[in-house]
């Protein structure tokens, strides 16, 4: 089945502690991004990789680290979380024909 | 003014009624223009995708674009009970652009 797998599905972690969210996708798609989604602020993107070992900053990318060591993870580094990153995490990839394919999300609480 | 304004809601119709969503967005560049379905706890999933000013329909959602006024809608027709959940309309600019902008998306209800 075509899917992003994105793990874990819930971290409650506390501040300073490094952590981070693994993604996978077995679409072969070159594309991968992430966002966060905090209510009133809807979905805003993080960091944003074309292809492998080409990542760019998103709209909000302070706090947060990427690589792309392999084309089918992407995974999401916070090397010292505080409590504004406590968001609800998406990581999605894209076909070449644009449509998006969204992980089932990590809801990510910084105490 | 932010780049893409959608109306929160919260939307509550009755099942079968038609429902309209909108978003204005201020940046002429937004070439490509997309509308994303959430259901609570669940990431997005596409929709509907057009970059041309006009209708597109696919069974009962309607995407409108005009580009003119920089206006964008979905029209979704004999709504369900299965429909509640928050739509998101998405838009980006040209050719090389990887960026998409997301409205805030709008929360529906339909009750059966």
């Amino acid at each position: 089945e075509a899917q992003v797998t994105q793990n874990p599905r819930y971290l409650i972690t506390v501040t300073g502690k490094k952590l981070t969210v693994t993604c996978s996708q077995n679409m072969n798609h070159e594309y991968m991004s992430w966002y966060r989604q905090d209510p009133g602020l809807g979905l805003r993107q993080i960091y944003y990789s074309m292809n492998v070992e080409v990542t760019d900053k998103g709209d909000v990318p302070e706090g947060y680290k990427v690589s792309r060591k392999e084309k089918r993870n992407f995974p999401l580094i916070l090397e010292s979380p505080s409590p504004n990153q406590t968001s609800l995490y998406f990581c999605a990839s894209r076909d070449v024909f644009e449509k998006l394919f969204f992980g089932s999300g990590t809801q990510l609480s910084v105490l | 003014q932010k780049e893409v304004e959608q109306d929160p809601g919260p939307l509550s119709v009755p099942e079968g009624a038609i429902v309209s969503l909108n978003c204005t967005y201020s940046n002429s560049a937004f070439q490509y223009f997309m509308w994303y379905r959430q259901y609570s706890r669940k990431g997005p999933e596409l929709l509907m995708y057009t970059y041309s000013s006009g209708n597109k329909e696919d069974g009962r959602f309607t995407a409108q674009v005009d580009k003119s006024s920089k206006y964008i809608s979905l029209f979704i027709r004999d709504s369900q009970p299965s429909d509640s959940a928050t739509y998101l309309c998405a838009m980006r600019s040209g050719a090389g652009s990887y960026q998409l902008t997301f409205g805030k998306g709008t929360k529906l209800s339909v009750i059966p």
